[in-house]
């Protein structure tokens, strides 16, 4: 199984600051990665395919690049709304697999 | 739009099975996949399997020997069976629609289900 590793499994952070998320894929994956946003009690939400691709209604303030094995989901200017976990998935081979999240929080 | 939501018994004793179902609303099952996932307590997700509207399924490895997907006979809903329950199985489980072609992504998801195993 491909092994996904993110950083940090938490964060501290205020509104209006730019964060980076880390995740790292045990073997090359391409561009196969995808990242999702969940909050208490709600489902996971779809943010990003293709290391990159901003899926249709999220804020332009979210940004993912990376290839191989190494990912970053940025957001520029943190907003109320975007305290949540951030997951990591891989698609390039089966069994998928999910890092083990990051929690950010308000500072 | 397509929505998903997760039914079963919240409780299951040891040793016995687990049964979930996943209904579907607001759009057609065909064409796409339909997974199942878990996320137990301080841990990431964890992808159970998956199945096609026609009927073909496949598992994770790691727990192919204890699970069964299956679509419901109406193709609004699909299940999923876990056998021979531990207290490892306990989780919060999920559906959703996916994989995606192309990018393998899964969207949307249901809201989720705890799932306790205990006597």
């Amino acid at each position: 199984d491909i092994q996904m590793t993110q950083s940090p499994s938490s964060l501290s952070a205020s509104v209006g600051d730019r964060i980076t998320i880390t995740c790292r894929a045990s073997e090359s994956i391409g561009t196969y990665l995808n990242w999702y946003q969940q909050k208490p009690g709600k489902a996971p939400n779809l943010l990003i395919h293709a290391a990159s691709n901003l899926q249709n209604g999220v804020p332009s303030r979210f940004g993912g690049s990376g290839s191989g094995t190494d990912f970053t989901l940025t957001i520029s200017s943190l907003q109320p709304e975007d305290f949540a976990t951030y997951s990591c998935q891989q698609s390039y081979s089966i069994p998928y697999t999910f890092g083990q999240g990051t929690k950010l929080d308000i500072k | 739009q397509v929505q998903l939501q997760e039914s079963g018994p919240g409780v299951v004793k040891p040793s016995e099975t687990l049964s979930l179902t996943c209904t579907v609303s607001g759009g057609s099952m065909r064409s796409y996949y339909w997974s199942w996932f878990r996320q137990s307590p301080g841990m990431g997700l964890e992808w159970i399997g998956h199945i096609y509207y026609t009927g073909g399924a496949t598992y994770n490895p790691s727990l192919k020997s204890r699970v069964t997907i299956s679509l419901g006979t109406s193709r609004t809903h699909f299940s999923l069976r876990l056998t021979s329950v531990t207290a490892a199985d306990t989780a919060l489980y999920y559906c959703a629609r996916g994989p995606m072609s192309n990018w393998g992504t899964f969207d949307p998801w249901g809201q989720g289900t705890l799932v306790i195993v205990s006597s």
